[in-house]
């Protein structure tokens, strides 16, 4: 079976702070594929990051980098130096390639206060 | 490039009344994805569909939840009766489709749906 588990229900934080979201994901698959995405008060579902089950390299984009790694099962997301625009529900999700279904986490709610 | 386009944006309705939400996905996108999301929770996916057929629908109520894709464009997600616990925001999303699983879900606005 396939799951997803972000622990941190919420998190709040003060501008500039950094702050890192734990995601520990279940798979028997061999190839799958890791999403971030943030859910700001709007609603809508926005795109973060991407990364493959054979690409274990970190990344970072501006503040946000990602840590993946598979011996713990876990692609955690850090935000380096918080800003208010940031304060969203942030989703970590698992496809896998044999079945194509993107599941989700239930989410962190982070909140930045200036 | 415009976005997944979905309406209305909130209905609210009545216990056992029908509804329908419209979802127009991202022009070249094959496959198409329905996704109920209840406050508090992560989306849980109710149907995919790639071109105009249904890849899975395993956790689609479907005594009462129905989706149609015609043409492959498109989609219809219609729930008749409504229940209290339908209450959530339904999602539409696009991908490319590669069978590959990599290329990122598009998400629209989503549909506030409130039943009574």
């Amino acid at each position: 079976a396939q799951k997803v588990t972000q622990a941190q229900t919420e998190i709040s934080v003060v501008e500039k702070e950094d702050v890192t979201l734990d995601c520990v994901y279940e798979t028997r698959d061999t190839t799958y594929y890791l999403f971030w995405y943030k859910q700001p008060p709007s609603g809508e579902l926005v795109f973060l990051i991407r990364r493959n089950s054979f690409d274990e390299q970190n990344e970072i984009s501006g503040r946000y980098s990602w840590n993946f790694q598979k011996s713990t099962s876990s692609f955690n997301f850090t935000i380096t130096a918080s800003q208010v625009v940031d304060s969203a529900v942030y989703f970590c999700a698992l496809r896998s390639y044999n079945t194509d279904k993107l599941i989700f986490g239930t989410g962190t709610r982070l909140q930045v206060f200036p | 490039e415009a976005g997944v386009a979905q309406s209305p944006r909130y209905k609210i309705i009545e216990k056992r009344q029908s509804v329908a939400f419209w979802c127009n996905p991202i022009s070249g996108h094959a496959t198409l994805y329905w996704y109920q999301q209840i406050l508090g929770q992560g989306p849980k996916l109710l149907i995919q569909f790639q071109n105009n057929g249904v890849v899975d629908d395993s956790q689609l109520p479907k005594d009462r939840f129905s989706a149609e894709r015609l043409k492959g464009v498109d989609s219809t997600l219609k729930i008749q009766p409504a229940k209290l616990e339908d209450s959530a925001v339904y999602l539409c999303a696009s991908s490319l489709g590669d069978r590959q699983g990599a290329s990122p879900l598009h998400f629209g606005n989503g549909t506030r749906l409130t039943v009574t």
